[in-house]
């Protein structure tokens, strides 16, 4: 069974603090990695992906991947309230086909 | 401009009554999805089609029928066999290479049993 573990949280951190969320997976094949951002009652909308080792950045956001030690992170600088949600960590199994796999995801606070 | 469209947004069930969720996405992706989010959990998997007029049982299938007559749309059924329906269904696609570049959600259809 092929499994995406994270942290539910909550997640507290103060505003203009660096919130850091964590994800570790099972499927050592796996290709691909997402992040998702879910505000409550709405639906996940992709924030980053990344697909090489290292970091990847994209404004406030970086992805961090470790294939070896098989964790992907995110890192939010600057938080700002608006950034209170849920964070669903995914991941792709290994195959051409393989579908992605959701963590059960992370719930941030951001405290004014 | 491109994206996926559920609806309803809210849907009411009777007791022993089908309903049907509707999925229709003009991105030009060929696979799509049907999950069930239950409040403090994560995504599970119901269906998915690679293909039109092919699909595949997810990890919950029991109880839910899907078809795949067109492209564009992806309609998922839930039958009176489904005992505990109550949840929010997000429908997603994605690029035939199974998700290479994530998946784009629809806005969700919460349902609620009456």
């Amino acid at each position: 069974q092929k499994e995406v573990e994270q942290n539910s949280g909550p997640l507290s951190v103060p505003e203009g603090a660096i919130a850091s969320l964590n994800c570790t997976y099972s499927d050592r094949g796996s290709q691909s990695f997402f992040w998702y951002r879910q505000y409550s009652g709405k639906s996940p909308e992709l924030i980053m992906f990344i697909y090489s080792n290292g970091d990847k950045e994209d404004g406030r956001f970086t992805a961090q991947l470790n294939k070896a030690s098989q964790y992907v992170s995110l890192l939010i600088r600057d938080s700002q309230p608006s950034d209170s949600a849920t964070y669903l960590c995914a991941v792709k199994g290994g195959g051409s086909q393989g579908n992605l796999i959701f963590g059960k995801g992370t719930k941030l606070s951001v405290k004014p | 401009d491109g994206g996926i469209t559920q609806s309803p947004k809210y849907l009411f069930r009777k007791e022993g009554q089908n309903v049907t969720l509707s999925c229709e996405q003009n991105l030009n992706h060929d696979a799509m999805y049907w999950y069930r989010q239950d409040p403090g959990q994560g995504l599970r998997l119901i269906y998915y089609s690679q293909i039109v007029n092919d699909f595949q049982k997810g990890d919950i299938a029991e109880g839910y029928s899907v078809s795949r007559e067109k492209k564009e749309s992806f309609p998922l059924t839930v039958t009176s066999a489904q005992k505990n329906p109550t949840a929010f269904y997000l429908c997603a696609s994605s690029t035939r290479q199974g998700g290479d570049y994530g998946y784009t959600f629809g806005s969700g259809t919460r349902l609620t049993v009456v």
